[in-house]
């Protein structure tokens, strides 16, 4: 069974606009919440992460939110760019461990 | 560069043939990962190093996928009599001592294996 979901496999936005990418977790020991983004060919990129005592994280045009009663957590991109466009996976690590546990992945596109 | 370097980027396989995949992490970094990703799927664990102690092999799908890292920081994913289920992107990923808390990772670009 999936411990972090992400249910939508993509997501289309116009530059400019706001990203807003959804993650789902089942696992109320998970203790941080970390954003990757990915290009094709390369390694997936560490972009913003979350504490579970924490609500709310920014950093420049990433806002990372945390509603742990809902078990919920998004990832907003203020404004898009081009540039955004990849694939982004959601990922968790609970409190006794050590390893990532990720989502399937969201992939966006930005238009200009 | 001073990234993490994985090597080859690519390694096509006949099924039953042995295979090594080899990892360089970031200079300094004591904790390193391999994780494994099917296509359409997100990364998933297979083991961990600290220093040279592997210290979780949870996530290794069978006895046929061995790692190691005897000095401490180049580490090899070994995986025997290859069969096509296990064709995927496998990869590496190294962090510095104090981001084990925070689970903060430096991954490389991959290898991806194709058992035919």
């Amino acid at each position: 069974d999936q411990q972090v979901k992400q249910n939508s496999p993509s997501l289309s936005v116009q530059e400019g606009r706001i990203s807003i990418l959804n993650c789902d977790y089942t696992n109320s020991m998970f203790d941080y919440f970390l954003w990757y983004k990915k290009y094709p060919a390369e390694g997936p990129t560490f972009l913003i992460s979350i504490s579970s005592i924490k609500d709310k994280n920014e950093d420049g045009r990433f806002t990372v939110f945390l509603n742990k009663s809902a078990k919920h957590l998004s990832l907003h991109i203020v404004p898009s760019q081009p540039g955004d466009s990849a694939v982004y996976f959601c990922a968790a690590k609970s409190q006794a461990g050590t390893a990532l546990i990720f989502g399937k992945g969201t992939t966006l596109s930005v238009s200009s | 560069g001073a990234g993490v370097s994985q090597s080859p980027r690519y390694k096509v396989a006949k099924r039953g043939q042995d295979v090594a995949l080899r990892c360089d992490p970031i200079s300094g970094h004591v904790s390193l990962f391999w994780y494994q990703q099917a296509l359409g799927q997100g990364p998933e664990f297979l083991t961990y190093f600290q220093n040279e102690a592997q210290l979780d092999k949870s996530g290794l799908p069978s006895d046929r996928f061995f790692a190691e890292r005897p000095e401490g920081s180049v580490s090899t994913l070994k995986i025997q009599r290859t069969q096509q289920e296990d064709s995927a992107v496998y990869l590496c990923a190294s962090s510095p001592a104090g981001t084990l808390t925070t689970g903060e990772q430096f991954f490389g670009p991959g290898t991806r294996l194709t058992v035919l």
